[in-house]
């Protein structure tokens, strides 16, 4: 089993449609999580931390269920700026080597 | 700030042959990270450095591959003899806390013949 695993998608999804991610972890010393975006050739960049009370960032909402190992991103009102592919990235504790997933590609459709 | 600095941006070489990847990290930022990504594969973490000392070198592939920091603003990773299956994008990733954003840069696409 991989360490952090994704449903590769592609998501296809029309303009202003709400879509959610998963992303689960199989290490339950996993101590920080995150998720960055990836837009095709280019390096992944921050999207957003997940803090284990679930948080927002206007129309992004990232949550943590350490219970089921899984954290989830929301995204309401899509953009077809936000087309691009998620990654989730999971820290274990004692180390500071994060295990990124193989990302979940997202199209927003005209 | 200019952000993290890599070169070549592109490398093509054939097989047997020697290829140097460099990365500048951030100025101040004192881990420095060496990532792979494939198609098949994902983003696989290398090595990375704190204070130029390397601390965990296990997502290093075989002993073709090196990877050296002989100052704060400078890393190098090293294939030697390249391979086929080496071919993936390479990126540098520098961070400023230990378990903050990391910070990318543009990466090199390395393809071996």
């Amino acid at each position: 089993r991989k360490e952090v695993e994704q449903d590769p998608g592609p998501f296809n999804v029309p303009e202003g449609a709400t879509v959610a991610f998963n992303c689960t972890y199989s290490n339950s010393a996993s101590q920080s999580f995150f998720w960055y975006r990836q837009d095709c050739r280019k390096e992944p960049k921050l999207l957003m931390s997940v803090y284990s009370s679930g948080n927002e960032d206007g129309r992004f909402t990232a949550q943590l269920n350490r219970a089921s190992q899984y954290i989830s991103l929301l995204i309401r009102d899509s953009k077809l700026s936000d087309s691009a592919t998620y990654l989730c990235v999971v820290r274990a504790s004692g180390t500071y080597k994060y295990i990124f997933g193989t990302g979940t590609r997202l199209k927003v459709l005209a | 700030d200019a952000g993290v600095i890599q070169s070549p941006r592109h490398e093509v070489t054939e097989m047997g042959q020697e290829v140097t990847l460099r990365c500048k990290p951030i100025s101040g930022h004192d881990y420095l990270f060496w990532y792979r990504q494939t198609m098949m594969r994902g983003l696989e973490l290398l090595i990375y450095f704190n204070n130029n000392v390397p601390i965990d070198d296990s997502g290093m592939p075989e002993d073709r591959f090196s990877a050296k920091m002989p100052n704060a603003s400078f890393s190098t990773l090293k294939i030697q003899p390249s391979e086929p299956r080496d071919s993936a994008v390479y990126f540098c990733a520098s961070s400023l806390l230990s378990g903050g954003e990391q910070f990318f840069g543009p990466g090199t696409r390395l393809t071996v013949l």
